[in-house]
């Protein structure tokens, strides 16, 4: 039982370049979310997918598109880079239980773009 | 605008001793209060959590209190270890989605 797995660990891009990022849960969970972490900041919602199916926009969703594409697998994506997209990125997944309510993330993965 | 808010960059506690954590929030809505813990180079890590219904919530060596009235909800570590050193985040809980705000966190260091 891995838990949240997200690749790649680390990034460097050029600006106008594009990526994805990839997330997977193994845990069943029903809900997924993509948040970036800078400095001096908490972490902020880019986008989530409250189930398979569907997804909505965050906090900061300019720049980036994502893909629920199935339970296990939410990905992120930069069509076209910029400096301002430089950031740690994490995966979550969401257990909801009786009297819980619970976030689940990944270990990050830091984007530069130059 | 900020609506979770963690006013304290940094602590410093003894080992042995207690930390407590502060957080203010603004939005009446929030219905569900989390720590996380963060150590270098890794995800956030579900500490402790309690739902606005609630005024205190304990696990082990941490406890939660939640004050509704003052919006002000503060996290106790009693004792507190060097493997407590880590950055920790305050988040609240709106919408269906289980939406989460971050506070911008506290950087706690135990100190032997």
């Amino acid at each position: 039982n891995a838990g949240v797995t997200q690749t790649p660990k680390f990034q460097v891009l050029k600006t106008g370049q594009s990526m994805t990022l990839q997330c997977a849960q193994d845990m069943n969970h029903n809900s997924m979310y993509w948040y970036r972490q800078d400095p001096g900041m908490g972490l902020r919602l880019i986008y989530y997918s409250a189930s398979e199916g569907t997804t909505d926009k965050g906090e900061v969703p300019n720049g980036y598109n994502v893909s629920r594409l199935n339970k296990r697998e939410f990905s992120l994506r930069l069509e076209s880079a910029a400096p301002s997209q430089t950031s740690v990125y994490f995966c979550a997944s969401r257990i909801r239980g009786t009297g819980s309510d619970t976030q689940y993330f990944g270990p990050g993965t830091r984007l530069t773009v130059l | 605008d900020q609506q979770v808010k963690q006013n304290s960059p940094s602590l410093s506690v003894q080992e042995g001793r207690i930390s407590i954590l502060n957080c203010d929030y603004t939005n009446s809505m929030f219905d569900y209060f989390l720590w996380y813990k963060k150590y270098p180079a890794e995800g956030p890590t579900f500490l402790i959590s309690i739902s606005s219904i609630k005024d205190k919530n304990e696990d082990g060596r941490f406890t939660v209190f939640l004050n509704k009235s003052a919006k002000h909800l503060s996290l106790h570590i009693v004792p507190s270890q060097p493997g407590d050193s880590a950055v920790y985040f305050c988040a609240a809980r709106y919408g269906t989605a289980s939406k989460l705000t971050f506070g911008t966190g506290t950087r706690l260091q135990v100190t032997l």
